[in-house]
C-alpha cells in the first residue's frame, strides 16, 4: 500500500509565480489536510478537506492561497503570485475517518 | 482551542542514556495525543499515538509516552538512545474527531557517541 505522496519534492518559483503541490493520499483515506512548516519551526495547520468539501480552512492565509480535493485526482495546493515569505515545507497527510494521519514526504517550496 | 508545549528545543543524551522529550498539551475536550519524528529532509512519521484507551503507549523503535490528565502531560521515553534516534520530534495533539492536528515547535535529539 503505497503511502501519501506528494509532488513535486522540490519547487522554485519566482516572486509572482504561481506554485502548484499536488497531494495523493493513501488508498482508502477521503480525508486530506496541509501544513506549512517554516525553518527552524513546527508545522502549522493549513487547511483540512473531504472529497469536493472544505471543512476547515482557519490556518489558510486570506489572500494567495487556496486548496481542493476533487472528487477525482490529487488535492492540489495553490499559490499565487508567490512571495519570498513563501518559502517553506509543505506537508500532505491523509486519514480515514477519525483515526490518525499519515504524512507525506513534503514539498520544499523555495522562491528567488 | 487546543495547543501543545515541548519544553526544551534541542535535548542532547549520550549514548545508551534515557531519553525524555516532555510534551504538555492543552485542550477543552478529551484529546488524543501524539508523537512523529521527523528526519532531515524527510516527513514526519507516526511513532506513538494515545486515543483514551491505556495510558502508557509504547511505540515503534523502543519509544513509550504515558499519559496523565492531571499534568496535562504526554512525555515521550527511551530507555536507551541509540544513534540512529537523532532527529526533531514533534508532539501533536487533536480532538476526538481526529481532525486537524496542533503541533508543538519540537525538539532536537542529538545523541552523542
Amino acid at each position: 500500500n503505497a503511502g501519501v505522496m506528494q509532488n513535486p519534492r522540490h519547487l522554485v518559483r519566482r516572486r509572482g509565480q504561481e506554485a502548484r503541490l499536488r497531494c495523493s493520499p493513501m488508498k482508502g483515506h477521503s480525508h486530506v489536510y496541509w501544513y506549512r512548516q517554516l525553518p527552524e519551526e513546527g508545522l502549522k495547520f493549513m487547511v483540512y478537506l473531504q472529497k469536493e468539501n472544505i471543512i476547515d480552512e482557519s490556518g489558510m492565509p486570506k489572500e494567495r492561497f487556496s486548496a481542493e480535493f476533487p472528487k477525482e485526482g490529487p488535492s492540489i495546493l495553490r499559490i499565487q503570485q508567490v512571495v519570498r515569505g513563501d518559502s517553506a515545507a509543505y506537508f500532505c497527510a491523509s486519514s480515514r475517518p477519525q483515526t490518525e494521519q499519515y504524512f507525506g514526504p513534503g514539498t520544499r517550496l523555495t522562491v528567488t | 482551542a487546543q495547543s501543545v508545549t515541548q519544553l526544551g528545543s534541542h535535548v542532547s543524551v549520550s549514548e545508551g542514556a534515557l531519553v525524555l522529550l516532555r510534551c504538555n498539551y492543552s485542550s477543552s475536550v478529551p484529546p488524543y495525543l501524539f508523537w512523529y519524528v521527523q528526519y532531515p529532509n524527510q516527513g514526519l512519521q507516526l511513532l506513538l499515538k494515545y486515543t483514551s484507551a491505556a495510558t502508557l503507549v509504547k511505540g515503534i523503535n523502543g519509544f513509550e509516552a504515558e499519559f496523565k490528565k492531571s499534568e496535562t502531560s504526554f512525555h515521550l521515553t527511551k530507555p536507551s538512545a541509540h544513534m540512529s534516534d537523532a532527529a526533531e520530534y514533534f508532539c501533536a495533539v487533536s480532538d476526538e474527531n481526529a481532525g486537524k492536528s496542533t503541533f508543538g515547535d519540537g525538539t532536537t535529539l542529538t545523541v552523542k557517541p
